[in-house]
């Protein structure tokens, strides 16, 4: 069974620190891996896609790894900010058009001042 | 900017209505469109396939006579539930893969209210 397991399901963080999510999953085929961030009422917005040969990918101050050996990936924030704040959801797909997703359940993240 | 409209971002309704949120790809064709369903504090849950010029494609559990779904042209699909009861009050996303990439976009998502 496709599964997608993300932790921990709830940080909260102060401002400037940084932060590691993280996702493990059990998916095959394995296509690629996606991080999306989804503010609260909004739809995910895209941070970052890795496939499988694909090691590390940075979008600003996220940072995100995958260890397709060990079926783990993990989003790295650095000198968090109040916007910040949002769910984190990791997304596996599963066929060759992408198009098959199984997600993660998500990490909660909220940033104190 | 955004690739995937999605109208309304909310809504509210009596009980017995029925609401018509519509996905639209702004600049690319999507045979394939995804609707979501999202519930306060979980993750995103398949509810159907949309296919452009075919039936959409039903996940277990999800009445097809309740959640229509049209996939009218290349660049827009349309999820109306239908007798609209408080139990479908919830988030509604839709998502279309671009052709060619990997990528998959999310519309801005509909609140749906249900009183």
């Amino acid at each position: 069974k496709n599964q997608v397991e993300q932790s921990p399901q709830s940080l909260i963080i102060l401002e400037g620190k940084n932060c590691t999510l993280q996702c493990n999953y059990t998916v095959s085929p394995f296509s690629n891996l996606r991080w999306y961030k989804q503010d609260t009422g909004r739809g995910p917005v895209s941070l970052t896609i890795m496939t499988f040969s694909e090691n590390t990918k940075s979008n600003g101050r996220y940072t995100a790894t995958l260890d397709a050996d060990t079926k783990q990936s993990s989003l790295h924030i650095t000198a968090s900010q109040l916007s910040d704040s949002a769910s984190y959801i990791c997304v596996v797909s599963h066929n060759n058009a992408g198009n098959m997703l199984t997600f993660g359940g998500g990490t909660r993240l909220m940033v104190k001042p | 900017g955004a690739v995937v409209s999605q109208h309304p971002s909310r809504v509210i309704c009596k009980s017995g209505t029925s609401v018509k949120i519509e996905c639209r790809s702004l600049d690319f064709q999507a045979t394939t469109m995804f609707w979501y369903r999202q519930f306060p504090k979980q993750s995103l849950m398949l509810m159907a396939t949309s296919n452009e010029g075919s039936k959409a494609t039903y996940e277990q559990g999800v009445e097809k006579d309740k959640f229509l779904i049209n996939h009218a042209s290349l660049t827009l699909s349309t999820l109306t539930v239908t007798s609209a009861h408080p139990e479908d009050s919830s988030f509604y996303i839709c998502s279309a893969p671009r052709g060619g990439r990997t990528e998959a976009f999310f519309g801005q998502g509909t609140r749906l209210t249900v009183v």
